[in-house]
């Protein structure tokens, strides 16, 4: 039940893009994004809602694909800022269920 | 808002001791939830409260672990006794409450639990 998150690292140098996949076995009714930095609590990115949507942030975007049960991040030119663990969340139709991925870590070098 | 407050914010402890770790949400908040980082398991949910009830604790990994809510700004994770594959970071989060599934969440800055 709990979602699956592709890549598990990755390695970026500033300017370069990213994406960041979460994929899940059951029928999502949204899809959370968190960063965590090193030592840090998890920071909210965004949510998305069924419908397909997708929602930007600044440079950091994301899908959610309701049918495909997938949602994907993406991060457009990369700033050191942006090195951290991201993790994705799955809320599933009956509410009362949530899991975290297992993340994906990435590091932006000059 | 002073956001989501967690204490104490780093515990070391003796196997076979009792530990109490302490959570108080943002107010307003009607969901809160207690989570469990490690590097082998990741974000673990361990249980969630919705205005004060808890919702589910299916992620409670054994009777050693209880967790309260007494009132709106003020929840425990008590582990009693203690052992040292418990050691992990504790983050107590909270939610303004529409849904579980739609609302961001507010993470406190972590209990680091040590036990030896």
């Amino acid at each position: 039940q709990q979602p699956v998150q592709s890549p598990q690292a990755v390695i970026l140098r500033e300017g370069e893009d990213a994406v960041i996949n979460c994929s899940s076995s059951k029928a999502l009714y949204s899809v959370h994004w968190y960063r965590q930095k090193h030592g840090e609590a998890p920071v909210f990115l965004m949510i998305l809602l069924k419908g397909g949507e997708q929602k930007g942030h600044d440079k950091i975007s994301a899908s959610f694909n309701e049918k495909k049960q997938q949602s994907s991040l993406y991060l457009t030119a990369s700033q050191l800022s942006y090195s951290g663990t991201y993790f994705c969340g799955t809320g599933q139709y009956n509410f009362n269920k949530f899991y975290f991925g297992s993340g994906t870590k990435l590091n932006v070098k000059p | 808002d002073a956001g989501v407050i967690q204490s104490p914010r780093h515990e070391v402890t003796e196997m076979g001791q009792e530990v109490t770790l302490r959570c108080k949400p943002i107010s307003g908040h009607d969901y809160l939830f207690w989570y469990r980082q490690t590097m082998m398991r990741g974000l673990e949910l361990l249980i969630y409260f919705n205005n004060n009830v808890p919702i589910d604790d299916s992620g409670m990994p054994e009777d050693r672990f209880s967790a309260k809510m007494p009132n709106a700004s003020f929840s425990t994770l008590k582990i009693q006794p203690s052992e040292p594959r418990d050691s992990a970071v504790y983050f107590c989060a909270s939610s303004p409450g529409l849904a579980l599934s739609t609302d961001t969440q507010y993470f406190g800055p972590g209990t680091r639990l040590t036990v030896l």
